[in-house]
């Protein structure tokens, strides 16, 4: 079955401070690729970041980082110097790769941050 | 460079009711995906269109129906509205290589509620 699971239903982060919301996920398949989405209150879904399965190199975008522990089957994000506009729902979500799951992303059910000032 | 652009933003209907909803995607980007959000079921997919064919498709009803169009744009029509239906509807868009790991790019949703 291919799962993400996110145990993380919210989180608290004093601002200009360092967070790191858990995603671990589960399928057989050797070749995947796992994203983390960004979703303010008004409901649009912001691509942050990207990992492929056979990439060696941890993935970074500006304060984004994605801790990728393939054995262990997790990818955290990993989110530096916190700033109050980051305050959000964030999806980790995976897609397989194969002709049976084109266009598809399979989602976690999210983890809510909240930055205080 | 213009984003995926989904209309309309918010739709109240009652049960019974057939809705459309539309899509366009990010220019040159033939693969459209429909993803269905709510509180107690999370994001699900419903189904991809690439190349005005559908590709994939998720477990849905049948009353959940979708086409794409010469120019990319996709629409998905829900027929015999239930109150179960009621959701965040996000269409994404994306190059729609097989293999790709090019990133989905999302609308904003559209809001449907059935009353």
């Amino acid at each position: 079955a291919q799962k993400i699971t996110q145990t993380q239903p919210g989180m608290f982060v004093q601002e200009k401070e360092a967070v790191t919301l858990d995603c671990t996920y589960d399928t057989s398949d050797q070749s995947y690729g796992l994203f983390w989405y960004k979703q303010p209150s008004s409901g649009e879904m912001i691509f942050l970041i990207y990992q492929g399965s056979y990439d060696e190199q941890n993935a970074t975008e500006g304060r984004y980082s994605l801790n990728f522990q393939k054995a262990r089957k997790s990818a955290n994000l990993v989110i530096s110097a916190s700033q109050l506009g980051d305050s959000a729902m964030y999806f980790c979500a995976m897609r397989v790769h194969g002709s049976s799951n084109t266009g598809k992303l399979i989602f976690g059910q999210g983890t809510t941050l909240q930055v205080k000032p | 460079k213009a984003g995926v652009t989904q209309t309309p933003r918010y739709l109240i209907k009652t049960r019974g009711q057939q809705v459309t909803l539309s899509c366009s995607p990010i220019s040159g980007h033939r693969s459209v995906s429909w993803y269905q959000q709510t509180p107690g079921q999370g994001l699900q997919f419903l189904f991809e269109y690439f190349s005005e064919t559908q590709r994939n498709k998720g477990n849905f009803p049948g009353r959940f129906s979708g086409r794409q169009f010469s120019n990319s744009r996709s629409e998905m029509n829900v027929s015999t509205l239930e109150l179960g239906d009621s959701a965040l509807y996000l269409c994404a868009s994306s190059w729609g290589d097989r293999d790709s790991n090019q990133p989905q790019h999302f609308g904003d949703g559209t809001r449907l509620s059935i009353l």
